[in-house]
């Protein structure tokens, strides 16, 4: 298996402008999680999602991110506007929803807004 | 105080030796635990789980959980270059499954 992918790995961009991330999970796993890191903060959940149903948004920081999950093979993360202080790496988790939840990540989309 | 602490390092330890990480958790919710090591500019990786009082080996690792002390330790035996990292302790409760991770113990093998 490829495991989790994520597009694009390198995102610069302006401040006020929409920013799109992508991923891709495991085949077959049924659970999805966005993180966020910074050096300041650490890892941070935004949102997870099981079998394609957000249930757990209380990290995501404002209203300008977003989530989806349209199907079981597919997320993307919104961020509009986006701003400075969302200059961080974000990375895709995904997990079989089994007995001990290990969580495989993805590489990573390291975000630069200027 | 965060759920999960960490101690952030550097933890500095010769080759060949026992790197010993410690992490202490809040809530009494939380069943088992992860092990993620994390190279620079890397993704988290799985190193182990623990869920029971007690050890469990693997290897060179070794997990330690205390749940009446709330904390969760891990063993690096024969510590290696390569095992330089930053490794991060999380928790998640038995209902859901929601990881809540510690901010990370940065290790340094010096040869």
């Amino acid at each position: 298996d490829a495991g989790v992918i994520q597009s694009p790995r390198h995102e610069v961009t302006e401040m006020g402008q929409e920013v799109t991330l992508r991923c891709k999970p495991i085949s077959g796993h049924n659970s999805l999680f966005w993180y966020r890191q910074t050096m300041m903060r650490g890892l941070e959940l935004l949102i997870y999602f099981n079998n394609n149903v957000p249930i757990d948004d209380s990290g995501m920081p404002e209203d300008r991110f977003s989530a989806k999950m349209p199907n079981a093979s597919f997320s993307t993360l919104k961020i509009q506007p986006s701003e400075p202080r969302d200059s961080a790496v974000y990375f895709c988790a995904s997990s079989l929803n089994s007995g001990y939840n290990e969580q495989f990540f993805g590489p990573g989309t390291r975000l630069t807004v200027l | 105080q965060k759920e999960v602490e960490q101690n952030s390092g550097p933890l500095s330890v010769p080759e060949g030796a026992i790197a010993s990480l410690n992490c202490t958790y809040s809530d009494r919710g939380s069943q088992s635990f992860f092990w993620y090591r994390q190279y620079s500019g890397k993704s988290p990786e799985l190193i182990m789980f623990i869920y029971s009082n007690g050890d469990k080996e693997d290897g060179r690792f070794t997990a330690q959980l205390n749940k009446a002390s709330q904390y969760v330790s891990l063993l690096i035996r024969d510590s290696q270059p390569s095992d330089s990292a930053t490794y991060l302790c999380a928790g998640i409760k038995a209902a859901g499954n929601k990881l809540t991770f510690g901010g990370g113990t940065r290790v340094l093998v010096k040869p």
